[in-house]
Parts: structure tokens; sequence; C-alpha cells
């Protein structure tokens, strides 16, 4: 069973860029969530995608947006880079959202 | 909204000392609650789980929780801790959102455990 697998690793971009962040989801779920790590923090829900759909979304402004495929994969896309976007994104996937196993993660880093 | 509060921010143990981490949440419905773990250098793991039924949980590596309704509590245990627990620790709950079919999990501020030997 593959576990929940993101890309890249790390990326480095200066403020005013757009990002694109991938992940692939666990072997038998239909869910992925998206959430933002500071520094120092937990993890922040951004949002959620079912079925290819926007099914559920947190306190983030419309310049993050994401995709999700007929594979259950999913994109997370940031549009106008601030300093503040600089965290660690992880990306989760479950089968119908309720115990939900994470991926390693992607470190942004916004100069 | 739902919220959750881990009110040890940072702590030390020594090897074999008995660990307990509070975690307290803020929510008026069915909840699921969950303890995760994220060892230096790697991803997030569940440590263990609440849906329902016994509320005293067990989980990986000898980690065990209560779930206390009337305090809305759900505090993680271990009877001896072992250098290689050291890691951070968070606190979550699973709560529905918007159709009822959405759900998020809400995570408190962590708690960085060390442990020396």
């Amino acid at each position: 069973e593959t576990g929940v697998t993101q890309s890249p690793t790390h990326l480095i971009k200066t403020r005013g860029q757009q990002v694109t962040l991938r992940c692939s989801s666990q072997s038998g779920h239909n869910t992925v969530s998206w959430y933002q790590q500071a520094l120092g923090q937990g993890p922040q829900f951004i949002f959620q995608y079912y079925r290819e759909e926007e099914n559920g979304r947190g306190n983030f402004p419309p310049r993050f947006s994401g995709l999700q495929f007929p594979n259950y994969s999913s994109e997370l896309n940031v549009n106008a880079l601030e300093l503040d976007d600089s965290a660690l994104y992880l990306c989760a996937s479950s089968f119908l959202g309720t115990e939900q196993f994470f991926g390693p993660g992607t470190r942004l880093t916004v100069l | 909204a739902q919220s959750v509060s881990q009110h040890n921010h940072h702590v030390i143990l020594s090897e074999a000392a008995s660990l307990e981490l509070g975690c307290n949440y803020s929510y008026g419905g069915t909840v699921n609650l969950f303890w995760y773990v994220q060892y230096p250098g790697q991803h997030l793991q569940l440590l263990l789980k609440y849906f329902s039924g016994d509320p005293l949980v067990k989980g990986i590596k000898g980690f065990e929780a209560e779930f206390i309704k009337s305090k809305f509590s759900f505090n993680l245990r271990k009877p001896s801790v072992q250098w290689s627990d050291t890691a951070e620790y968070f606190c979550a709950v699973n709560a529905l959102i918007n159709t009822g079919t959405a759900s998020k999990l809400t995570f408190g501020t962590g708690t960085r455990l060390q442990v020396t030997l």
C-alpha cells in the first residue's frame, strides 16, 4: 500500500510569484485535504476536495485554489505569493474525510 | 467554530518518567478526536483516535488517551517514556462542516516533548 506522497519537497519562490504543489493520495482514498503549517504552529485547514470539487474551505483567501483529478491526486495553487505564505504545506488523504493520513509535506519559502 | 488547546508547549522528561499531555477542545457537536506525532524530520503520524465507545483508547508505542466528555478533554498518557519519544505531539478534533460530508481537522498548537537519557 502506497502512502501519501507530495512534490516537490522544497521550493523557493519570490513575492508575487505563483506556485503549484502536488499530492498523490493513498490507495483507496477519495478525499484530499490541504493544510498549512507555519513554524511552531499546528496545521491549519485550507480546503478539502471530494469528487473533484472543493467540499469545504478554511479561512484562506481565494488566491489559494486547488484541483482534484479523477485518480484522486490533487494540486494546491497559490497565486500572488506573500512572505507569510512561507510554511510547510501538508496534504492528507482519507476515505470520506474521517481518519486522515498525511504526506511528508512541501516546504515553501517565499523571499 | 471548534478550537483545540494544548496547555503544555514544551515538556522535558527523563527516560522512564510518566507522561501526560493535556488537550481540551471546544465544539458543541459530535467529534472525533486524534493525537498525531511528528518525529524530527518525519511526517505527521497517527498515534491514536477516538470515534465512539470506550473512552480510554490505546494507540501505538504504548500511548493511550482518555476522552472525558464533561471536561471536553482528551489527554495523552504514557507510563514510561523513551528517548525515542522525543517529538512534537498534536491533538486534533475532526468535525463535520458545510454540507455534512466534508470534515476538517482542527489542531492544537502542539507540545514539544524532549526526553533526556
